[in-house]
Formats: structure tokens, C-alpha cells, sequence
């Protein structure tokens, strides 16, 4: 049971370069979410999935785009890299009736 | 506007004292707690929570208080150890089915062995 999975580990891009963010989890979790954290700035919401075939923005969605693209996984797209995205990111997943979230380890990413 | 605040970025303590880490918000909607830790380089983890219906979650050396009428919160960790130094967010989330919750943006406590 690996949990929430996310690649690349590491990325750095070029501006203006796009970019997919890929978060997997095997625990049958309903609801999956991506967040960016900043120093200084703890986590924010960038966008979330409450189920399959369903997705939210959440407080700093500009310039990002989602897919739900089954139950298991949820992914990030950055269509035009800039040095503002650089930051770490994290997916996390919920279970239905649950508050708590689980993440995964994170992508730390690098636009130059 | 910052629903919910840790307003101290650092906290020191020595192996062995009690830590006490302290989150406010501002949203009377918010009716579940949770903390998480956070070491370098990896994802946050859960820690412990508390539901509004609560004022006194235990878990361990882990306590975490909650005062609805100030709109307040603490986590005490006790004794502290220096596997504790991490970095603690405070989150919340609204009743009425909301998926989202809404983090502080965290203190780093430092356990001093």
C-alpha cells in the first residue's frame, strides 16, 4: 500500500514550458486535491476533485489546469511555466466521511 | 483574509518541557480541527484533530484544546523530543460538506535535546 505517489520527485522548467504533475493513490479515496506551499505561506488550495469526473478551483487556480482522470489518479498541468509556479507541490487525498487528508511527498519544482 | 492563523512562525523549547503551539481563526463556520506535521523534503502527516463538539483531544503526549467562544486552538506536545522539530499547520475545515481545509501557515518547533 504506497498511499499518495507523485512525480517527478524534482522538475525545473524553462519559462514558458508546460509541464504535467502526476499523483496517483491506491487507498480508494474519493476526493483528491493539489496544493502549493510557499515559504511563508503554508498550503494552498490550488485546485480539488470531490469524485471521479468532477473538479473544483480552489484558492490559487490561475494558472493551472486538472484532470480526474479515473479514481486513482488526479494530475496538474502547467500550460505556461513561470518563475511565480516555482514552489512545492502536493497532492493529497480524503475518504468520504473523513476530514483527514493524506498526502504524498511532493514535487519540488523550479521555473527559471 | 487569513481564516486561520499561526501567528508564531518559530518556537524553541527544551527536550523534555511542553510545547505549546497556538492556531486563531476567524470563520464561526468552521467546525473540525486538525494539525499536521511536516519535516523537510517530505509531506505533511496528520497528527490529531478535534471536532467543534469538543473542547479536549488526546492522543499520547499529544493534546490538543479547543476554545469555540475565542475562536481558539493549541496543540500541546508533552514531554517534547527532538524527533518532535518539524514544522506544525493548523487547518480547519466548515461544516455543510465542504471539501477544502483551510491551513495556517505553520510554526517550526525546534526540541533542543
Amino acid at each position: 500500500n504506497a498511499g499518495v505517489t507523485q512525480t517527478p520527485k524534482f522538475q525545473v522548467l524553462k519559462t514558458g514550458q508546460s509541464m504535467t504533475l502526476q499523483c496517483a493513490q491506491d487507498m480508494n479515496h474519493n476526493s483528491m486535491y493539489w496544493y502549493r506551499q510557499d515559504p511563508g505561506m503554508g498550503l494552498r488550495l490550488i485546485y480539488y476533485s470531490a469524485s471521479e469526473g468532477t473538479t473544483d478551483k480552489g484558492e490559487v487556480p490561475n494558472g493551472y489546469n486538472v484532470s480526474r482522470l479515473n479514481k486513482r489518479e488526479f494530475s496538474l498541468r502547467l500550460e505556461s511555466a513561470a518563475p511565480s509556479q516555482t514552489s512545492v507541490y502536493f497532492c493529497a487525498s480524503r475518504i468520504s466521511g473523513s476530514y483527514e487528508q493524506y498526502f504524498g511527498p511532493g514535487t519540488r519544482l523550479t521555473v527559471t | 483574509d487569513q481564516q486561520v492563523k499561526q501567528n508564531s512562525p518559530s518556537l524553541s523549547v527544551q527536550e523534555g518541557r511542553i510545547s505549546i503551539l497556538n492556531c486563531d481563526y476567524t470563520n464561526s463556520m468552521f467546525d473540525y480541527f486538525l494539525w499536521y506535521k511536516k519535516y523537510p523534503a517530505e509531506g505533511p502527516t496528520f497528527l490529531i484533530s478535534i471536532s467543534s463538539i469538543k473542547d479536549k483531544n488526546e492522543d499520547g503526549r499529544f493534546t490538543v484544546f479547543l476554545n469555540k467562544s475565542a475562536k481558539h486552538l493549541s496543540l500541546h506536545i508533552v514531554p517534547s523530543q527532538p524527533g518532535d522539530s518539524a514544522v506544525y499547520f493548523c487547518a480547519a475545515q466548515s461544516q455543510g460538506g465542504s471539501e477544502k481545509l483551510v491551513f495556517g501557515k505553520g510554526t517550526k518547533l525546534t526540541v533542543n535535546p
